[in-house]
């Protein structure tokens, strides 16, 4: 059953600690995005990822950091540096040569 | 600067009407366009597209609209079903030269409630 992995759903994390939120994809996608939503607001891409071991700022990249060390797996580190941690953090993936991008079910980060 | 909008933040239509969800873009170089939608607590899930070389593309109940000109699309969802309410997601990209991923642009959504 191939799809778009993100666990966990929720989690809690005192301020001033890193987090890392998993993303696996089993869809043999060539590239990955982390997007993050707000309340009323739009998708924003923070990381992309076009190949292993290659990856892009996107538009709010600021206090948060990737890895893409095999083609299934796009983990994203939330750092203490990011202002304002707490939001809806989507995975997604797609072939390359592809507009279409599938979502995974999404991780709530809450951070007190 | 928002380059895709959706000015609507919600709709509310009656079930078996017709839904019409408008966007709006300004970046003149996109020419792709999908829609997404999305229950809470959920990952969104692509409904449609439509290339910029067409006006129109249909799937079942869902057609998207596309006025290059006027720099804007709208979803008609027809007839509506109570199981339509969801946010929904206006995207916007670009092809890119050479091979790699093509990086969605994406309004505030519009909410659909769809009342039986």
């Amino acid at each position: 059953d191939g799809g778009i992995t993100q666990s966990p759903k929720y989690l809690f994390r005192k301020e001033g600690q890193n987090v890392t939120l998993s993303c696996e994809q089993n869809l043999n996608h060539d590239a990955m995005y982390w997007y993050r939503q707000d309340p009323g607001q739009g998708l924003r891409l923070i990381y992309y990822s076009q190949i292993v071991n290659d990856f892009q700022k996107g538009d709010i990249a600021e206090g948060y950091s990737v890895s893409r060390e095999k083609k299934e797996s796009f983990p994203l580190t939330v750092t203490s540096a990011q202002k304002n941690p707490t939001a809806f953090y989507l995975c997604a993936s797609s072939f390359d040569t592809s507009y279409e991008q599938y979502f995974g079910p999404g991780t709530r980060l809450t951070v007190t | 600067d928002q380059q895709v909008k959706q000015n609507s933040p919600s709709l509310s239509v009656q079930e078996g009407r017709i839904s019409i969800l408008n966007c709006d873009y300004t970046n003149s170089m996109f020419d792709y366009f999908l829609w997404y939608k999305k229950y809470p607590a959920e990952g969104p899930t692509f409904l449609i597209s439509i290339s910029s070389i067409k006006d129109k593309n249909e799937d079942g109940r869902f057609t998207v609209f596309l006025n290059k000109s006027a720099k804007h699309l709208s979803l008609h969802i027809v007839p509506s079903q109570p199981g339509d309410s969801a946010v929904y997601f206006c995207a916007a990209t670009r092809v890119y030269s050479g091979a790699g991923s093509y990086q969605l642009t994406f309004g505030k959504g519009t909410k659909l409630s769809v009342i039986p």
